[in-house]
């Protein structure tokens, strides 16, 4: 069946660097992919999205690339900030509706 | 996008009741949805709440344990039914604007606690 998962359940990076969260799926089929952004105690918030027409979309300080050759996509945060700090999940839209990946915490050492 | 409130925030109920959780939009949307995220898991989706018709349940998950309603297009209820330790969890609600396959809009969630 379709999955869609993380590379790494944490991921700690220095404060001010640039952090790069990855994610993999299963369906080839797959065409529209979301990042979302959850802090503690909040629901999740949409960070970016990205259709399988393209390679690359940039919005404020982050940037999502899609490789569909090794179907693996990436969620690129620069200068990272102590706001940055959540669990970041990578989702996959399709007919059936939005599959969850599993999460990976971000951590941001200061 | 879409502001969401959800009511309670929180709560903490014994075993054998039932909570009833509200979720309020502050626009008409075609789509509401209800999904479940038990502690430290990812999101899990509980149901489609359908304007004037029955919800779609997923696998898993049936009308009798989580009766959802959905009186019109700004607002649905999920209630959790004879709840047991396992359904603490939290509870979030998220609107969209086609088949659920697009980008959904999360509400802050309910956290709820059973003993």
């Amino acid at each position: 069946g379709e999955s869609v998962g993380l590379h790494l359940p944490t991921l700690s990076v220095q404060e001010g660097d640039n952090s790069i969260i990855n994610c993999a799926y299963s369906n080839s089929a797959s065409d529209y992919f979301i990042w979302y952004k959850q802090e503690s105690g909040k629901g999740p918030q949409f960070i970016i999205d990205i259709r399988s027409n393209m390679d690359k979309r940039q919005g404020q300080r982050v940037t999502v690339l899609l490789n569909k050759t090794v179907k693996h996509l990436s969620l690129q945060i620069a200068a990272t900030q102590p706001g940055d700090s959540a669990v970041y999940f990578c989702v996959r839209g399709g007919a059936d509706g939005l599959t969850f990946g599993k999460g990976t915490h971000l951590i941001i050492q200061p | 996008s879409a502001v969401i409130s959800q009511k309670p925030s929180r709560d903490i109920c014994q075993r054998g009741t039932s909570l009833t959780i509200q979720c309020q939009v502050d626009s008409q949307v075609t789509m509401m949805f209800w999904y479940r995220q038990q502690p430290g898991q990812s999101l899990t989706l509980i149901a489609t709440a359908n304007q004037g018709s029955e919800a779609t349940y997923e696998s898993g998950f049936v009308i009798d344990k989580f009766p959802i309603s959905r009186p019109n297009l700004t607002f649905s209820t999920l209630t959790v039914s004879n709840m047991s330790p396992e359904d603490s969890s939290i509870y979030l609600c998220s609107v969209g604007p086609g088949g659920g396959g697009e980008t959904q809009y999360f509400g802050p969630g309910t956290r709820l606690l059973v003993l």
